[in-house]
């Protein structure tokens, strides 16, 4: 089993240009999140999917929009990316979205906006 | 306005000794607590978890204490291994969902 992966692993961007992080699961879980990761700040929600069909804002949803393509798939979208969403992506799931459930991180994906 | 807090951003311990994570939370809304662990490159991985009905979790070498008064959560680990040299993150939720987490403690263990 692979887990969660996250393509890609790196990736710079120009102010503007748009992008879309992918993130597949093969445990069969419910529930998937996209977080970011920055300097002194923890990781931080962006929007989750407590099951397939369904998204929700997490507590940084602005300049990002996500696909639940299905059970397996969670996309997050940067329409026009900007400097202040240069961070560290990580995409998780669990088998539901109560937190007792472990949430199962991927690698994370680098990116750069200049 | 940080909810969890960890005010140690690193820590060293020599191999053997004891390692004492610690961190603070602000929202007394909280009820349920967990430590992850973070390798370079790697995404977080879950460690030990502690329900707000407890003060004291324990796993094998690692142990969670929770002090809700002082809205404290502590992570021991004892005995320090080099292979526990890593960032640790405290996480919260309230609700049992969503979590909320600290900004990471680099534990180095020296042998």
């Amino acid at each position: 089993n692979a887990g969660v992966t996250q393509t890609p692993k790196f990736q710079v961007l120009k102010t503007g240009q748009s992008m879309t992080l992918q993130c597949a699961q093969d445990m069969n879980h419910n529930s998937m999140y996209w977080y970011r990761q920055d300097p002194g700040m923890g990781l931080r929600l962006i929007y989750y999917s407590a099951s397939e069909g369904t998204t929700d804002k997490g507590e940084v949803p602005n300049g990002y929009n996500v696909s639940r393509l299905n059970k397996r798939e969670f996309s997050l979208r940067l329409e026009s990316a900007a400097p202040s969403q240069t961070s560290v992506y990580f995409c998780a799931s669990s088998e539901m979205v109560v937190i007792t459930y472990e949430q199962y991180f991927g690698p994370g994906t680098r990116l750069t906006v200049t | 306005d940080q909810q969890v807090k960890q005010n140690s951003p690193s820590l060293s311990v020599q191999e053997g000794r004891i390692s004492i994570l610690n961190c603070d939370y602000t929202n007394s809304m909280f009820d349920y607590f967990l430590w992850y662990k973070k390798y370079p490159a790697e995404g977080p991985t879950f460690l030990i978890s502690i329900s707000s009905i407890k003060d004291k979790n324990e796993d094998g070498r690692f142990t969670v204490f929770l002090n809700k008064s002082a809205k404290h959560l502590s992570l021991h680990i004892v005995p320090s291994q080099p292979g526990d040299s890593a960032v640790y993150f405290c996480a919260a939720s309230k609700g049992f969902q969503k979590l909320v987490f600290g900004t990471g403690t680099r534990l180095l263990v020296s042998p």
